[in-house]
C-alpha cells in the first residue's frame, strides 16, 4: 500500500516560518490535502487539493506539491498553530482508500 | 452549520462487538458520503471506510473487510459502524469525517465528528 512519510517533529520560533514535508512516491500525481490536530480534539482541514484553503483558514497556510514531496508551510507562526499535522492522499490501487502521513508534531518555541 | 454529533465512550472486552452513532445536521444527509477513520493512542490516523448514506453502499478497507460493518438511518440522518471480534490493538478514537470529491481522483474530510473512545480491555 501507499506509504506517506513526514518528519516526526518541527520546531519553529513565533513569527517564523515552519515547513513540514509529506514524502511519497510520485505523490505529485495524486492531491494532498493537510488536517490540524490539536491535543484531545478532531482533526480539522487546513489545506485540501495541495494548495487551497478551506473557508476560515488563515492566508499563513500554504501548500505545494511536486515530484516525490509535498510541502505544508505554515508563515508567522503563533503559538496557537503548536499541534500535530498530517498529509492524506487517496490511493487507488488494489486497496483503495485514504492513506494518512506518519504526522509531525510542531513545536512554538 | 454541519455538525457531525457521535456517540459517547465505550468499553469493551475482547471479542465483543461495538456499534458507534455519528448524527448528521446543518446540510443534506442524502448528499455526502462518510467515512470512519481511527486513531490509536499515540499513533496516525487510519481509514476504515465510506458509506454512501443514499444507496447504503459500502467500501471497507482490507485490514477490516469481515469485522466492520457501516449503515445509516436515513430517517435520523445517522450512520453507524460496528466493529466485531475486539482486540486490545483496537482501543483508538473512532471519528466520522464527511466526504468531500477533490481533484485527480481524490477525497478528502472537511467536517469531523468529536471522537469517540473505545478501549477493549478484559
Amino acid at each position: 500500500s501507499y506509504v506517506l512519510t513526514q518528519p516526526p517533529s518541527v520546531s519553529v520560533a513565533p513569527g517564523k516560518t515552519a515547513t513540514i514535508t509529506c514524502g511519497g512516491n510520485h505523490i505529485g500525481t495524486k492531491s494532498v490535502h493537510w488536517y490540524q490536530q490539536k491535543p484531545g480534539q478532531a482533526p480539522v482541514l487546513v489545506v485540501h487539493d495541495d494548495s487551497d484553503r478551506p473557508s476560515g483558514i488563515p492566508e499563513r497556510f500554504s501548500g505545494s506539491n511536486s515530484g516525490n514531496t509535498a510541502t505544508l508551510t505554515i508563515r508567522r507562526v503563533e503559538a496557537g498553530d503548536e499541534a500535530d499535522y498530517y498529509c492524506q492522499v487517496w490511493d487507488t490501487s488494489i486497496d483503495p482508500g485514504a492513506v494518512f502521513g506518519t504526522g509531525t508534531k510542531v513545536t512554538v518555541l | 452549520q454541519v455538525q457531525l454529533v457521535q456517540s459517547g465512550a465505550e468499553v469493551k472486552k475482547p471479542g465483543a462487538s461495538v456499534k458507534i452513532s455519528c448524527k448528521a445536521s446543518g446540510y443534506t444527509f442524502s448528499n455526502y458520503y462518510m467515512h470512519w477513520v481511527r486513531q490509536a493512542p499515540g499513533q496516525s490516523l487510519e481509514w476504515m471506510g465510506i458509506i454512501n448514506p443514499s444507496g447504503d453502499s459500502t467500501s471497507y478497507a482490507q485490514k477490516f473487510q469481515g469485522r466492520v460493518t457501516m449503515t445509516r438511518d436515513t430517517s435520523t440522518s445517522t450512520v453507524y459502524m460496528e466493529l466485531s471480534s475486539l482486540r486490545s490493538e483496537d482501543t483508538a478514537v473512532y471519528y466520522c469525517g464527511r466526504d468531500i470529491p477533490g481533484e485527480k481522483y481524490s477525497y478528502y474530510f472537511d467536517y469531523w465528528g468529536q471522537g469517540t473512545l473505545v478501549t477493549v480491555s478484559s
